[in-house]
């Protein structure tokens, strides 16, 4: 069973930098799991910000960037703001038609 | 832009089946994958699987002995059955689609509170 590891939370301050991570129980992540990020506010569907690694969906601010950092997918959030505290999951397609997603980190802005 | 709807009961018995539909517009059915995920309460999410208009179906290897999803062209819908449900499968469900070539969920449902009790 594929295990794909958050940190369980982060806090940042306002205007500040946070990186987040997704990570594997056994292995690498790399661009052949093209690595996704979603935002979730309480009580909302989750909302996709970056697919196939580093590209941004529609709509998202260009403050959301994805990248792989050393053996990890990473989500980074450049001058953060209030209305970021939520949670993040990262999703990883491991092959075989089969997704798994990341354990999840809440982001607080103080 | 697709647009996805959840319907189907919100409470299911234990050891029944937990049947869901998802409703959708403002997009072809034939031209994007078609996934549920869940959250139970307090938890994180959780893919259950997917199919395409053509049939092809994949499922996560934890569920895949109790679930199966279906589609219905001619309706523009998709549906999941969930066989002999537990309290552990209370949750949120939500469809979702995946656009061909983005390998992402890019378009979700509001979600669908299902809990199961006696």
């Amino acid at each position: 069973q594929t295990v794909v590891t958050q940190e369980p939370s982060f806090s940042v301050s306002p205007g500040g930098t946070v990186t987040l991570t997704c990570g594997l129980s056994s292995g690498s992540v790399s661009t052949r799991y093209y690595p996704s990020w979603y935002q979730q506010t309480p009580g909302q569907a989750p909302r996709m910000l970056i697919y196939g690694t580093n590209i941004r969906s529609s709509g998202v601010p260009d403050r959301f960037s994805g990248s792989i950092l050393g053996n990890k997918a990473a989500l980074t959030i450049t001058g953060a703001q209030a209305d970021d505290e939520c949670d993040y999951y990262c999703v990883l397609y491991v092959g075989g038609g089969i997704y798994v997603f990341g354990t999840g980190t809440k982001v607080t802005v103080l | 832009q697709v647009q996805l709807q959840e319907s189907g009961p919100g409470l299911a018995k234990p050891s029944e089946t937990l049947s869901l539909t998802c409703t959708v517009s403002g997009g072809s059915i034939r031209s994007y994958y078609w996934n549920w995920i869940r959250q139970a309460p307090g938890k994180g999410l959780e893919w259950i699987g997917y199919i395409y208009y053509s049939g092809t179906t994949s499922y996560n290897p934890s569920l895949k002995s109790r679930a199966t999803i279906s589609i219905d062209t001619s309706k523009n819908q998709f549906s999941l059955n969930l066989r002999s449900v537990t309290s552990e499968d209370t949750a949120v469900y939500y469809c979702t689609a995946t656009t061909l070539g983005v390998d992402a969920f890019d378009f979700w449902g509001q979600g669908t509170m299902v809990t199961v009790s006696s």
